[in-house]
């Protein structure tokens, strides 16, 4: 089953960091496009980052700057680095696939989430 | 940015009966159009993309239209099951952009 398991959220302080994993199960996340999408508590969805196969990621300007993608091919595997942190970064952080391998496209899978809460 | 904006922000339908949800852009997205289901406490499903092409796996009572600026989702006969929030998101220009919402509730 084509699945994402996203790891590593967590209760972090204004000003700290905290790293984010997505892990894939029967695709390979370098060979896709994939992408990370906030909801904040009771909110809407926000689109963080792209990633594109080639590895070149594109953020939303409220994290550019603060926020970096990266992969582990031989873990199959998806980060997002998230530093600076504040309050507003508070909310479930998904990663989700593209359904086609082109720029524009929508996302087909998405994982379960992982909870990220900025508070003193 | 392209901001989306959806209508109504709740929507009470009777099992049976249809449901359109009005998804608007600021500017065109062509058919750059999806639409998200996402019941209470789970994770958003892929409904319909491409503006009108239904994921897999999805039943045949829900419906997308429209292109350019004006899109639609329609829910032919609504089920108890469809107690959800719907999101449309243009993915013609980064940043991809969701609308706010559409509560579905069951009257």
């Amino acid at each position: 089953e084509v699945q994402l398991v996203e790891t590593g959220g967590g209760l972090i302080q204004p000003g700290g960091s905290l790293r984010l994993s997505c892990t894939a199960s029967e695709f390979t996340v370098s060979n896709n496009y994939m992408s990370w999408v906030r909801q904040s508590p009771g909110k809407g969805l926000e689109w963080v980052s792209v990633t594109y196969i080639g590895g070149t990621t594109y953020y939303a300007d409220s994290v550019n700057g603060r926020f970096t993608v990266s992969r582990d091919n031989s873990k199959n595997t998806l980060y997002l680095q998230m530093n600076s942190l504040t309050a507003e970064d508070t909310a479930v952080y998904y990663c989700a696939r593209h359904g086609q391998q082109l720029i524009l496209s929508w996302l087909d899978t998405w994982g379960q989430g992982t909870l990220v809460t900025v508070s003193s | 940015e392209i901001v989306m904006t959806q209508s109504p922000a709740t929507l009470s339908v009777s099992p049976g009966e249809r449901a359109t949800l009005s998804c608007r852009a600021s500017q065109s997205v062509t058919s750059n159009l999806a639409w998200y289901q996402q019941k209470p406490g789970q994770t958003p499903r892929l409904l319909i993309y491409l503006a009108s092409t239904r994921a897999t796996g999805i039943p045949a009572r829900f419906s997308g239209s429209g292109s350019g600026t004006e899109f639609t989702l329609t829910i032919s006969r609504l089920q108890s099951e469809d107690l959800a929030v719907y999101y449309c998101q243009q993915y013609n220009n980064w940043p991809y952009t969701f609308g706010q919402g559409t509560k579905v509730e069951i009257k």
